[in-house]
């Protein structure tokens, strides 16, 4: 789920289990999200995004909800891989004056045992 | 590999001092935004440069300025370091459509002594 305080929360999964990783934003007005995942040593890379005026997509593997009544996000990640061990944002994005703000979420660390 | 590249990697100094860190963009990519990322505050936008002009700003401090030249690379110079200043920043890049999607550098890891 969303961390809260200085430590990311932890989700531990067996290799070939399906993951869901959570992720509450605040901004009201954010109508375009985005999924990142963060490899040690590295830098954020791009997983799947989605806009407001859909709730579901779908990519490789991984499948983004939003529920915009309760200001909630999630990634769904199936058959889950070593890869795949990482830690993962979420960021919520409003426009303003014509460019996106992001706002960043603290994280989730995934950690997948073969 | 994203295509966005920084420099230098890593970076160690003394409180006081003024370092700059250099971001090249992906090619094609005319905007660019930089992060902080520390332990305690998670992941951080300072500001985001579009075609050479300021376009968004986020948490920066006074002390730290940024600038995106013509050729599309951009620096951020941080002045009067602090202990707390320690961090990786990063530098993402995008083409500045609508989707705004961000392809993130590798970071420099900036060590204030």
């Amino acid at each position: 789920g969303e961390s809260v305080g200085l430590h990311l929360p932890t989700l531990s999964v067996q290799e070939g289990d399906n993951s869901i990783i959570n992720c509450a934003y605040s901004n009201s007005a954010s109508d375009y999200f985005i999924w990142y995942k963060q490899e040690s040593g590295k830098g954020p890379q791009f997983i799947i995004d989605i806009r407001s005026n859909i709730d579901k997509r779908q990519g490789q593997r991984v499948t983004v909800l939003l529920n915009k009544t309760v200001k909630h996000l999630s990634l769904q990640i199936a058959a889950t891989q070593p890869g795949d061990s990482a830690v993962y944002f979420c960021a919520e994005n409003f426009s303003e004056m014509g460019s996106y703000i992001p706002t960043f979420g603290r994280g989730t660390s995934l950690i997948v045992h073969p | 590999d994203s295509g966005v590249t920084q420099t230098p990697k890593h970076l160690i100094t003394a409180t006081g001092q003024r370092v700059t860190l250099r971001c090249s963009p992906r090619s094609g990519d005319l905007s660019v935004y930089w992060y902080q990322q520390s332990l305690d505050q998670g992941l951080q936008f300072l500001i985001q440069y579009y075609n050479g002009e300021e376009r968004a700003k986020g948490n920066i401090l006074e002390r730290f300025s940024a600038q995106q030249f013509p050729d599309l690379h951009s620096e951020l110079n941080l002045s009067s370091l602090e202990l707390g200043d320690s961090a990786l920043y990063f530098c993402a890049s995008s083409d500045g459509s609508a989707r705004e999607t961000q392809y993130f550098g590798p970071g420099t890891r900036l060590l204030v002594l």
